[in-house]
């Protein structure tokens, strides 16, 4: 159990439609980040928080938002959803970003568009 | 730009057998971090090392090993007397400081031991 957890684990919808999918980090880690995980694509890094303000962006469609809340966690918006969005959807934290730590891992959200 | 190159797709061994798994990466920092992680079929992602380019030794742990080598930009890994356990997706991946610590994988090396 790496302490990072992600709800929901399973998700199926539609195209066109809005999900949320949330990421709690392990305790005292102020990072957070976001990974997609697709066949074609292998794991794409999407966007990274640090304490409440996005440190680093990846290659996240504009169709995608999220934010981390002064609580720490974190959630990632995918809208207008398309099949190709299916995916497996990573949350990690870390410490420091700094520090060149490792990063501890959810066990992540599968996202279904059908 | 930095980049991590796994050009095993997938090894396949018998258990008991040794396997390697090769990584070489790209990049013009001096300062980065080089892990190793492990997906087993339930999906998760696993930590298992982490090295800084200032450290070059090798490390064993249990029946892995890893081979740290900054002359060929290589960070390759084995696993000694494989079991079926072992089978699973395994990735490596670069981070380095600029860039907030974000990892960039590889596209992953699938093993697969069979009994």
């Amino acid at each position: 159990d790496s302490g990072v957890t992600q709800t929901p684990k399973h998700l199926i919808t539609a195209t066109g439609q809005r999900v949320t999918l949330r990421c709690s980090p392990r305790s005292g880690d102020l990072s957070v980040y976001w990974y997609q995980q697709s066949l074609d694509q292998g794991l794409q890094f999407l966007i990274q928080y640090y304490n409440g303000e996005e440190r680093a962006k990846g290659n996240i469609l504009e169709r995608f938002s999220a934010q981390q809340f002064p609580d720490l966690h974190s959630e990632l918006n995918l809208s207008s959803l398309e099949l190709g969005d299916s995916a497996l959807y990573f949350c990690a934290s870390s410490v420091d970003p700094q520090a060149g730590g490792e990063l501890f891992f959810g066990e992540g959200s599968r996202l279904t568009v059908l | 730009a930095q980049k991590v190159t796994q050009a095993q797709t997938e090894i396949s061994v018998v258990e008991k057998e040794d396997v390697t798994l090769d990584c070489v990466y790209e990049t013009r920092d001096t300062t980065y971090y080089l892990f190793w992680y492990k997906q087993p079929p339930s999906g998760e992602l696993v930590f298992l090392i982490r090295r800084n380019s200032f450290d070059e030794q090798n490390e064993i742990s249990g029946r892995y090993s890893w081979n740290f080598q900054k002359s060929t930009s290589s960070f390759n890994f084995t696993i000694t007397a494989s079991q079926v356990v072992d089978s699973a997706v395994y990735f490596c991946a670069l981070s380095y400081k600029a860039a907030g610590n974000k990892l960039t994988f590889g596209g992953g090396t699938r093993v697969l031991v069979k009994p």
